[in-house]
């Protein structure tokens, strides 16, 4: 089956930093989701970007299909940006990144 | 419009307790799918329903089972508990169909989840 690795697995940065996490996935995909978890485990759809780049505010994504992979930018990052960011790949069923753990200090 | 909604938020159950989840999900959408959410494991698809229909199964024991009724909602049970069934249960929902779904792809939307611990 589809593998999907993200990295880093953690992050910490400073409020106004930027960052970019990744995700790589092992096999050709039709869809492929961000998604954010805040501490309390709401888990809040980002970006539904199989291919190209879309932004929304200070968050935007690029998605090389024929590379396998997606990038998720985080531009002047504020503390409400900390929590879990999931990528997650297929159609009906999707097969789901470890995540990366973002903190984000004052 | 309202959001994915699940019930209850928590609960506590003993080894050997049956537990009934509920999902409504966005007004409109008739693909509900459920994931078990664990320190360990990470997130694993349980099941997908769409029109009442099981579509995809995951990895998971007969213990774990759904269904989903003719206005969408969906319900998952966890017959014999076990305590590693301790876990954050999360229902999404997405649309799947049609001309809105190529606006729209399978974004899928989550509820808030039910915090599940077996005791």
């Amino acid at each position: 089956g589809i593998q999907v690795e993200q990295s880093p697995p953690d992050l910490i940065l400073q409020e106004g930093a930027n960052s970019t996490l990744r995700c790589n996935f092992s096999d050709s995909v039709n869809n492929l989701q961000w998604f954010h978890q805040n501490p309390w485990g709401q888990l809040i759809n980002l970006f539904y970007i199989p291919s190209g780049t879309k932004q929304n505010g200070r968050l935007s994504a690029t998605t090389v299909a024929t590379e396998r992979y997606s990038l998720l930018y985080i531009s002047s990052s504020q503390t409400t940006d900390s929590g879990v960011y999931f990528c997650a790949v297929g159609n009906y069923q999707l097969i789901w990144g470890a995540g990366t753990k973002l903190i984000i200090k004052p | 419009k309202a959001g994915v909604t699940q019930t209850p938020r928590y609960l506590i159950k003993t080894r050997g307790q049956q537990v009934t989840l509920s999902c409504s999900p966005i007004s409109g959408h008739r693909s509900v799918s459920w994931y078990q959410q664990t320190p360990g494991q990470g997130l694993q698809f349980l099941f997908e329903y769409f029109s009442e229909t099981q579509r995809n199964k995951g990895n998971f024991p007969g213990r774990f089972s759904g269904r989903q009724f003719s206005n969408s909602r969906s319900e998952m049970n966890v017959s014999t508990l076990e305590l590693g069934d301790s876990a954050l249960y999360l229902c999404a929902s997405s649309y799947q169909g049609g001309d809105r779904d190529r606006r729209e792809g399978n974004t899928i939307y989550f509820g808030e989840g039910s915090w599940l611990t077996v005791v």
